[in-house]
């Protein structure tokens, strides 16, 4: 199975500050890496597919890149309603996986 | 619009079996792939195991595979998880998912606890 080495497992950063999430697949995925948040007590919400697809709603200040297997969730300027934890998934084969996750919390 | 419930958690004991239910409602079921995720409690996310749109072909995760079977019945709209020999480190809320171009949905979940 491809295994999604995730990083930070947390972080803690100030509203307006830039808040940067990196996944490491361990082989190629091509651009099969979705994002997402999830908050306490609910089911997760897709916020990116296919590595850099903004998903409808999805404020602008997200957004998704990558560089080989390297794949990266950046939030602009985070503001108070991102508290939430972060995970990766690849979709590129099954099993799919899901990095271990980033809990980000507000300063 | 898109609606997926859960159904079936509950506590059982080590080595015992228990079915999920997942009624699907607002979309062409027979149309979608189908997914199980699951979490334990203060933990992350999990993929268990998906089932092609036609049902022909269904995939598990490492952790689960030769235990847990998916399957759906597509004259009733429902998912479901077939559970057996199950372990302590199954405890977990079970959620189905249903992947389209247009993005995820997701049920509320489903408490398993196995415990003895």
């Amino acid at each position: 199975a491809i295994q999604m080495t995730q990083s930070p497992s947390s972080l803690s950063a100030s509203v307006g500050d830039r808040v940067t999430i990196t996944c490491r697949a361990s082989q190629d995925i091509r651009d099969d890496l979705s994002w997402y948040q999830q908050k306490p007590g609910k089911a997760p919400k897709l916020l990116i597919s296919a590595t850099s697809r903004l998903q409808s709603g999805v404020p602008s200040r997200f957004s998704g890149s990558a560089s080989g297997t390297d794949f990266t969730l950046t939030i602009s300027r985070l503001q108070p309603e991102d508290l939430a934890t972060y995970y990766c998934l690849q979709d590129y084969n099954y099993p799919w996986t899901f990095g271990q996750g980033t809990r980000v919390e507000i300063k | 619009q898109v609606q997926l419930v859960e159904s079936g958690g509950g506590v059982v004991q080590p080595g015992k079996s228990l079915r999920l239910s997942c009624a699907a409602s607002g979309f062409s079921f027979s149309s979608f792939a189908m997914h199980w995720v699951r979490q334990a409690p203060g933990k992350g996310l999990e993929w268990v195991a998906v089932i092609v749109y036609d049902g022909s072909n269904k995939y598990y995760a490492d952790s689960v595979k030769g235990r847990f079977t998916i399957s759906k019945d597509e004259s009733k709209n429902m998912l479901y998880l077939q559970m057996n020999s199950l372990r302590l480190e199954d405890t977990a809320v079970y959620y189905c998912l249903r992947r389209a171009m247009a993005g995820d949905n997701w049920g509320q979940g489903t408490l398993v606890t196995v415990s003895s």
